[in-house]
């Protein structure tokens, strides 16, 4: 398996209240990316981030913020959780940008569940 | 931005069937990409295609990139029970990746 943990790997968390999940790479990829995933719908990309203090958003940006402070850790913030915010989060990194390359060369995590109430 | 429709949704299928699934799309891709998601885990790249027409095999599984570009297909031949979870497609084109919602296999012993 790629090194990648995803934590917490549950939480519920009351609406309004701030939420970090985190993600942590001990492969020294440059990218890394997070995604959300729920019933019907393909994952679909937050924010990513492209090397040390370097982000950009993705499809569904709002409600969320990301902080890449070292190259192995990609948090992803939601300021003040929403109902709509109860999803699976996935983490994924890879060597090259899977933005340009198409992909193929990107690691999931396991995953945090998130439940906002 | 594009869509990607995953069909069938779900396969309920006995052990030792063989098994086919699409993904189709109204917008043309580069690339497709199969992924397989066990329960509790993250996906996991199965297959990856490159060119329009391109058959690619791994082990019991065959993926091919439809020659309009707008579609792919992945097939299971002789399914063991290992072979549930949700398989997942994913298509990319000018820096833009799109995945389908998942095919739920559950194989029958």
């Amino acid at each position: 398996d790629a090194g990648i943990t995803q934590s917490p790997r549950h939480k519920v968390t009351e609406t309004g209240t701030p939420v970090t999940l985190r993600c942590h790479q001990t492969e020294n990829h440059r990218y890394m990316y997070w995604y959300r995933q729920d019933p019907g719908h393909g994952l679909r990309l937050i924010h990513y981030s492209y090397g040390v203090k370097d982000t950009d958003k993705g499809e569904v940006s709002d409600g969320y913020s990301v902080s890449r402070s070292k190259t192995e850790d990609f948090l992803l913030t939601l300021e003040s959780a929403t109902s709509s915010q109860t999803s699976v989060y996935f983490c994924a990194i890879s060597e090259f940008n899977i933005l340009n390359t198409g992909g193929s060369e990107a690691f999931f995590g396991q995953g945090t569940r998130l439940t906002v109430v | 931005g594009q869509q990607l429709n995953q069909s069938p949704q779900s396969m309920f299928i006995q052990e030792g069937e063989d098994v086919s699934m699409n993904c189709t799309s109204s917008s043309i891709f580069n690339t497709w990409l199969w992924y397989k998601q066990d329960p509790g885990e993250g996906p996991v790249l199965l297959i990856a295609l490159y060119k329009a027409g391109e058959l690619t095999s791994n082990g019991r599984l065959t993926a091919q990139f439809g020659i309009t570009r707008k579609d792919s297909f992945l097939n299971i031949s002789a399914s063991i029970p290992s072979d549930v979870g949700i398989y997942f497609c994913a298509g990319f084109i000018n820096n833009d990746m799109r995945f389908g919602a998942g095919t739920r296999l559950t194989v029958k012993p």
